[in-house]
């Protein structure tokens, strides 16, 4: 089965911090993305790579980076935490050429609250 | 841009009763089509996918169709049960993008 696995379930930071969440998937996949979910906004798309080293804007980047070093690894950063980034994030993976989806796999989310 | 709607919003059935989810997007240049379960404050389990070329997959109770020309697909949970009961979410995958698109997602939920 394929495992997609968030470094942590739950997070409280402060305004102001810089944040990192990890997300690491073990089936080779290419394509790595990053989502946030919010009540009434349903999930948008913040960053995604399809290969290590590239990285392409979601709908909703501002405020985001996000770092691919190794294949596995896809770190999202929020390099000045805001009270408006409490938010559920979702990271996911799938195979398949630059960008094209085959099934996407989902790890367990983190809910991230800035205080 | 691609827009995904799904209805209803919400749903609340007693148990054993077959139900269908809708699903309707707005641009048929997908690539395919994905439904997801989400239990509160989980991630998403993928359940079907179903690629833009055929027209159903089914795993177990569940059945989901596609018609790509007219823009839908449903879900089909055949003798429900509690254990059922989720937020139930399509994605689409655009046949030019790169990303899923999401619907607002129909929160389920199964009376025993």
């Amino acid at each position: 089965d394929v495992k997609v696995t968030q470094s942590s379930r739950y997070l409280v930071k402060r305004t102001g911090e810089k944040v990192f969440l990890e997300c690491v998937q073990d089936m080779d996949h290419e394509n790595m993305f990053w989502y946030r979910q919010d009540p009434g906004l349903g999930l948008r798309l913040i960053y995604f790579s399809y290969d290590v080293k590239m990285k392409e804007k979601g709908d909703i980047p501002e405020g985001y980076s996000v770092s691919r070093e190794k294949k596995e690894r896809f770190s999202l950063i929020l390099e000045s935490a805001s009270t408006n980034q409490t938010s559920m994030y979702l990271c996911a993976s799938s195979l398949g050429l630059r960008g094209q989806h085959t099934e996407a796999f989902f790890g367990q989310g983190t809910r991230l609250t800035v205080v | 841009k691609q827009e995904v709607t799904q209805i209803p919003a919400a749903l609340s059935v007693p148990e054993g009763e077959n139900l269908v989810l809708n699903c309707s997007f707005t641009d048929s240049a997908i690539y395919n089509l994905q439904w997801f379960r989400q239990d509160p404050g989980k991630g998403l389990t993928s359940l079907l996918l179903i690629q833009s070329s055929q027209r159903e997959q089914t795993s177990g109770r569940l059945n989901a169709s596609l018609d790509k020309s007219s823009g839908r697909s449903t879900l089909y949970i055949a003798a429900s049960q509690p254990g059922d009961s989720a937020t139930y979410l399509c994605a689409v995958s655009s046949l030019y993008g790169n990303k899923l698109v999401f619907g607002a997602g129909t929160i389920l939920r199964v009376k025993s």
